[in-house]
């Protein structure tokens, strides 16, 4: 299996543009979790999924934070519009269970807004 | 209070030596735990975990030690190489998927 599988690696953009990440979960699992990794605040979870259905979505900072799952395979995080404060490392991570079993990382997407 | 940035506690080991990255956890209601490496530019890695009905597990090079009456937890690398140096975060997992520590430096002095 190849994994989770996160694009792009790297995005940069102007601030006040919409910005797309994407996140192929492993086949079969049926969880997936959007965190966001930066300095000052460490790993936090912004959002997750069971079965394709948002379960939590308080970790997500503002209304300017989207995630979709519109199938077991794919699933998107949008900004719009982006903010410098935005810029972050964002992961995206699998899990064949919501709880109680590990869940798998992708590389993560680092994302730059100036 | 708030920290104005997040300074990692960092922990400097000889090569060879054995390594021991303590954590505490907030909730005790967590009844499963994880132990994640992250090297640099990488997603973070399992290496190890542990349920609540268990106080010690052993894997290949890493043993997990849970208290749960102090809420502790401490990962152990045996003889700690060079590629052991990564940032390591341990998890909790109660009612909510996985809460992450803010993590522990490690790195190997050759």
């Amino acid at each position: 299996d190849a994994g989770v599988i996160q694009s792009p690696r790297h995005e940069v953009t102007e601030m006040g543009q919409e910005v797309t990440l994407r996140c192929k979960p492993i086949s079969g699992h049926n969880s997936l979790f959007w965190y966001r990794q930066t300095m000052m605040r460490g790993l936090e979870l912004l959002i997750y999924f069971n079965n394709n259905v948002p379960i939590d979505d308080s970790g997500m900072p503002e209304d300017r934070f989207s995630a979709k799952m519109p199938n077991a395979s794919f699933s998107t995080l949008k900004i719009q519009p982006s903010e410098p404060r935005d810029s972050a490392v964002y992961f995206c991570a699998s899990s064949s269970r919501g709880r109680g079993t590990e869940a798998f990382f992708g590389q993560g997407t680092r994302l730059t807004v100036v | 209070g708030e920290s104005v940035g997040l300074h990692l506690p960092t922990l400097s080991v000889q090569e060879g030596d054995n390594s021991i990255i303590n954590c505490a956890y907030s909730n005790s209601a967590s009844d499963y735990f994880i132990w994640y490496k992250q090297e640099s530019g990488k997603g973070p890695q399992f290496i190890i975990d542990i349920r609540s009905n268990m106080d010690k597990r052993q894997g290949q090079r890493v043993t997990v030690l849970l208290n749960k009456t102090v809420k502790h937890l401490s990962l152990q690398i045996a003889a700690t190489q060079p590629g052991d140096s990564a940032v390591y975060f341990c998890a909790e997992n109660a009612d909510t998927p996985l809460v992450f520590g803010k993590g522990t430096r490690l790195s190997v002095i050759a």
